[in-house]
């Protein structure tokens, strides 16, 4: 099982609004509502931010938001903070191989 | 409060055994899955397989099948993930994370361990 694509760095200055990108197939993210993204700062655990494609666990600020087209699904930050910058991973269920599949990582920049 | 507690850190030398542990607390630890999560140094995540406490049923991804050893112990709450002969490859951090469901597919990792640091050197 192939890790989902993201790209590797996306930046913006505070106040701005970036996506994010994961691209998978049919059989991960094209396939089934399972995307979920996780944020990680350095030298800490991933913290879940957006699950099933489009929802905020509690807590979790409605400055991110998560989308779905095809076989590729987005993060949005808007409104970019300094404590937003970090790197971020996109996950997905897969019916393949194996049950769940990470993707390459984004490392976000706050210009 | 919800939470997974995991095992301290371990240096080992090549061909040692090891067994790392995750303890839940302030739910049914026997109702989630729990899973496994390698981050070698500088790199990105990579998902090695689940557990089902209840049951201990397990899945691994092909990556990690015969390389490691995923097992619970319900009674005390606690999943492990198990080394029979360490590689200095096996260096890395390790996660232990709650999925919050499996039903027509697997849910995200809700609840997260501190992560236990594996160093592999002779």
């Amino acid at each position: 099982q192939s890790a989902l694509t993201q790209p590797a760095s996306v930046s913006g200055s505070p106040g701005q609004s970036i996506t994010i990108s994961c691209t998978g197939t049919s059989s991960d993210v094209g396939g089934y509502n399972y995307v979920s993204w996780y944020q990680q700062h350095p030298g800490k655990a991933p913290k879940l931010m957006i699950y099933e494609v489009s929802n905020r666990p509690s807590g979790v600020s409605n400055r991110f938001s998560g989308s779905k087209s095809g076989n590729t699904a987005s993060l949005t930050i808007s409104g970019l903070q300094a404590e937003d910058e970090a790197d971020y991973y996109c996950s997905s269920y897969t019916s393949s191989s194996s049950p769940y599949v990470f993707g390459t990582g984004t490392k976000v920049t706050v210009l | 409060e919800v939470q997974l507690v995991q095992s301290g850190a371990e240096v080992k030398k090549p061909g040692e055994s090891l067994k790392i542990s995750c303890k839940g607390s302030g739910y049914s630890f026997t109702s989630y899955w729990i899973g496994w999560v390698r981050q070698m140094p500088g790199k990105g995540l990579e998902w090695m397989g689940i557990i089902y406490p209840g049951d201990s049923d397990t899945r691994y991804s092909p990556s990690f099948q015969g390389q490691v050893t995923i097992s619970a112990d319900k009674s005390i709450s606690t999943a492990y993930l198990q080394w029979s002969s360490l590689k200095a490859s096996d260096t890395a951090m390790y996660y232990c994370a709650r999925h919050a469901g499996y039903s027509y597919g697997l849910d995200g990792m809700d609840v997260w361990g501190q992560g236990t640091t594996v160093t592999v050197s002779s």
